[in-house]
């Protein structure tokens, strides 16, 4: 049962802090998407990967986030220094770039304080 | 801008009622892809419609996709409380990027 998993499922830090996100996709998917949904604004695309590439990251704040697919299984969300706002949960997807099917994993919950 | 709305935003029904959800936007869809989410999870992708006025069914959830492929509407038959969840609507863009509406909550009280 192929599943894309993340770590930390939850995360509690304080400001200014810094948080790392992991995320494993399917094996074989070489597309990897990263997104954080609020109540206020919903599911937001953050960056996303083809073939370990970043093809766009127009949807992260440059100045503290980052995002890197070291290998093909693994991708990371960083957030250096934390702010209170970054309050969310961060969803890892997975798929394949012959089509629109995205395979999300549990997420992370991240408060910071 | 909000690319897709979807309504209602809340809902809260008795099992055994039928409802139905919408999603719309001014502009015109290449694709659309419904998505569940239950609480603590991710989004499941239930059904993806590319063809105006295509409808798809999946046991008691019917999708329709809109002649123009300006809308979409999810209808529930005899909603269950398995049904209980965020429902997303999501429009396939570029490099096959996605873009969701903020969902309709779906409370299903036994």
């Amino acid at each position: 049962d192929a599943r894309v998993t993340q770590t930390p499922r939850h995360k509690v830090t304080e400001m200014g802090q810094e948080v790392t996100m992991r995320c494993q996709p399917i094996l074989g998917h070489n597309t990897v998407f990263w997104y954080r949904q609020t109540m206020m604004q919903g599911l937001e695309l953050l960056a996303y990967f083809r073939n370990r590439a970043p093809l766009d990251d127009s949807g992260m704040p440059k100045d503290r986030f980052s995002a890197e697919m070291p290998d093909a299984t693994l991708a990371t969300l960083k957030i250096q220094p934390s702010e209170p706002r970054d309050s969310a949960v961060y969803f890892c997807a997975s798929g394949l770039v012959s089509g629109f099917a995205q395979y999300f994993g549990p997420g992370t919950r991240l408060t910071v304080l | 801008t909000q690319l897709l709305k979807q309504s209602p935003q809340f809902l809260s029904i008795q099992e055994g009622e039928n409802l139905t959800v919408y999603c719309n936007s001014s502009s015109v869809f290449s694709s659309l892809q419904w998505y569940r989410q239950e609480p603590g999870e991710g989004p499941v992708l239930l059904v993806t419609v590319v063809t105006g006025g295509e409808v798809k069914k999946l046991k008691r959830l019917t999708f329709q996709f809109g002649d123009a492929r300006k809308d979409s509407s999810l209808h529930i038959t005899a909603a269950q409380p398995g049904d209980t969840g965020l429902y997303l609507c999501a429009r396939g863009g570029s490099n096959y990027k996605l873009t969701f509406g903020k969902g309709t909550l779906l409370t299903v009280n036994p």
